[in-house]
Parts: structure tokens; C-alpha cells; sequence
């Protein structure tokens, strides 16, 4: 069965720095895309970047670029989304799921999400 | 940047009865490359359909998608109390991009 999880909630600090994963099971990790999506509180769907854990190819959305790091270790089979500086409103629920076979294309399937509060 | 306006925001619908979700892309999506998804509280969102029409795996058939160029259509041709959710278009001819939902409610 193919599996993503990712890692717990967490809560930090406005100018704090965070790293969460998303670590996938029953295929071969480096020949598909890995993407993130972002779901603020009460709001809808937003695409924050992909990466192709075979070569670390990464894209980014023009929304995210600058704002966060998308990468993967291969070896463990698990992605990572990075922030060097948390604001308040990094709030949200972010995601990662499988992409079908190439760069961008339908989502499946998706990890359970990890919830990251950003408060002082 | 592919703008996707989903509507209606919400659709007050009884059991038993027909949804028609739309979603309209600001160009046209290429090769039909729209997919539909739908998210539960508290639940990470499910692939329904991919390429606007193909049912994702395990996807029962009264879910039904349809359309091309910039006009597409989910449809669940008779709802059951589980399809009650918030459903979300996507395209990716060109990049990635998202709707903004659209909330099926019991009526």
C-alpha cells in the first residue's frame, strides 16, 4: 500500500525555525514527485511546491518562492518542508502528497497533514 | 497563473438527490488535465477523478466528471449521507492550482 506520513503538530514562535517531514512507504520513493499543499484554517486548497526526490529536482509556486524549502532524503524515503523564520501566518495545516508520475499532475495519495501553530 | 472559480460556494442538497458542481478555469486547461477532489472535516483531502473524466481507484461511479477547455463538471448522480464534504478542482496543464471549494450540504 502506498503510504505517506508525516510528522506531528507543532507549536512555535513568530522568528522560530521548523522543519516537518512526510515519509513515504510502498513504492519507489525517488520515482515519483512529492508536493506540499498548504490549508489555512477554515480555507481552501493551496499549492506550495514540488520535488523529485530522485535528483532533488524542486519547483516552487511563485506564492511560496523565498518563503520555504522543500527537500528530500532519499536514503529515508522522506521529504521535508523548512521554514527559517515562522510568522503567524504560517498557520496552517500543511500536507504532502504523491503526484501521479510526472511534474505536475493529480495528487494521491496525501499524508494525514501536519497542523503547525505559529503563536507568541 | 490558471485563475479555477469553483461554484456554487455551497449546494444545500437532500440525500438521494443530484449534485452539479462547476468548476471554470480563466484558460483553457490543457489536454483535459483537471482533477476533483473531495475533503471531509478533520481529513486529508481524496482524489475522486484525474484527466476530468477518469474515476480514481476504489471511486464509486456515481461520481461522474466531464468538460474541457475551460468549462468542467463534477457530478454525484445520487448523494449519499458519506458525500456530504467540501470538493476542490485542480488543474495542472500549466503548473498547479486549486479552486476554492465548493461546500455540499444536507439540506
Amino acid at each position: 500500500e502506498v503510504q505517506l506520513v508525516q510528522s506531528g503538530a507543532e507549536v512555535k514562535k513568530p522568528g522560530e525555525s521548523l522543519k516537518i517531514s512526510c515519509k513515504g512507504s510502498g513504492y519507489s520513493f525517488t520515482s515519483y514527485w512529492i508536493g506540499w499543499v498548504r490549508q489555512m484554517p477554515g480555507k481552501g486548497l493551496e499549492w506550495m511546491g514540488i520535488i523529485y526526490p530522485g535528483d532533488s529536482d524542486t519547483r516552487y509556486s511563485p506564492s511560496f518562492q523565498g518563503q520555504v524549502t522543500i527537500s528530500a532524503d532519499k536514503s529515508i524515503s522522506t521529504a521535508y518542508l523548512q521554514w527559517s523564520s515562522l510568522k503567524a501566518s504560517d498557520t496552517a495545516m500543511y500536507y504532502c502528497a504523491r503526484l501521479s508520475g510526472y511534474d505536475y499532475s493529480w495528487f494521491d495519495p496525501w499524508g494525514q497533514g501536519t497542523l503547525v501553530t505559529v503563536s507568541s | 497563473e490558471i485563475v479555477l472559480t469553483q461554484s456554487p460556494g455551497t449546494l444545500s442538497l437532500s440525500p438521494g438527490e443530484r449534485a452539479t458542481l462547476s468548476c471554470r478555469a480563466s484558460q483553457s486547461v490543457s489536454s483535459s488535465y483537471l482533477a476533483w477532489y473531495q475533503q471531509k472535516p478533520g481529513q486529508a483531502p481524496r482524489l475522486l477523478i484525474y484527466g476530468a473524466s477518469s474515476r480514481a481507484t476504489g471511486i464509486p461511479d456515481r461520481f461522474s466528471g466531464s468538460g474541457s477547455g475551460t468549462d468542467f463538471t463534477l457530478t454525484i448522480s445520487r448523494l449519499e449521507p458519506e458525500d456530504f464534504a467540501v470538493y476542490y478542482c485542480q488543474q495542472y496543464g500549466s503548473s498547479v492550482t486549486f479552486g476554492g471549494g465548493t461546500k455540499v450540504e444536507i439540506k
